[in-house]
């Protein structure tokens, strides 16, 4: 079965920094990866995904996620770190070759705080 | 649109009551799905459908949990009786038949079980 992995539970960085936040994936067959948001008391945003192509993928709200296939790795990242992306971040698998039967496998989330 | 709609945003019930939670996808889209949060297991998916019919629920807990989704614009997830260890943020979802496979989630239920 697919899954992912969130070794870290939170992360914290200052304000104008870079920030990382990691994901490793195990999968038969081709990944379908994705990062989503969570702000407090609402549903999960959705930020980005790699489905295939360039290993630098494009999301909202400035950030990016590199796919690395030799390393299984996952991570998101944001040049300069701002205090509103304070939030609870999730890396996800699509569990299924085919989009219209495949269901998100959910990792178990990484707190980010940002400060000032 | 305004997005997926869920109701209650809060319920709060006794140990053997009956809860049930709805969901309104957005106009549109073909899938919907129930997720449950705690933090001990963090999200799991619990059932999907897709126009309106279940296609996977090996997430559904046991027995006390069922689903349904009678028309494209709502469903519901029933639990009964419920249980304390039920107490969690239970999130519906849907998408669209798209190439994008973006999940659109609503606010969430918290439901405390006493």
């Amino acid at each position: 079965a697919q899954s992912v992995a969130q070794p870290e539970d939170q992360v914290n960085v200052a304000e104008g920094n870079p920030l990382t936040v990691k994901c490793t994936y195990s999968v038969s067959g081709n990944p379908y990866l994705f990062w989503y948001v969570q702000y407090p008391n609402r549903g999960l945003q959705f930020l980005l995904k790699y489905i295939t192509g360039d290993n630098l993928v494009k999301g909202s709200y400035g950030f990016e996620a590199e796919f690395n296939k030799s390393q299984t790795s996952f991570h998101l990242k944001k040049p300069s770190a701002l205090v509103s992306d304070s939030a609870l971040y999730f890396c996800a698998v699509r569990d299924g070759v085919d989009r219209n039967t495949g269901k998100l496998i959910f990792g178990q989330g990484t707190t980010l705080q940002v400060k000032p | 649109d305004a997005g997926v709609i869920q109701s209650p945003r809060h319920e709060v019930t006794e140990m053997g009551q009956e809860v049930t939670l709805r969901c309104k996808p957005i106009s549109g889209h073909d899938y919907l799905f129930w997720y449950r949060q705690t933090m001990m297991r963090g999200l799991e998916l619990l059932i999907y459908f897709n126009n309106n019919v279940p296609i996977d629920d090996s997430g559904m807990p046991e027995d006390r949990f069922s689903a349904k989704m009678p028309n494209a614009s709502f469903s519901t997830l029933k639990i009964q009786p419920s249980e304390p260890r039920d107490s969690a943020v239970y999130f519906c979802a849907s998408r669209g038949d798209s190439g994008n496979e973006k999940l659109f989630f609503g606010s969430g239920t918290q439901l405390s079980v006493l």
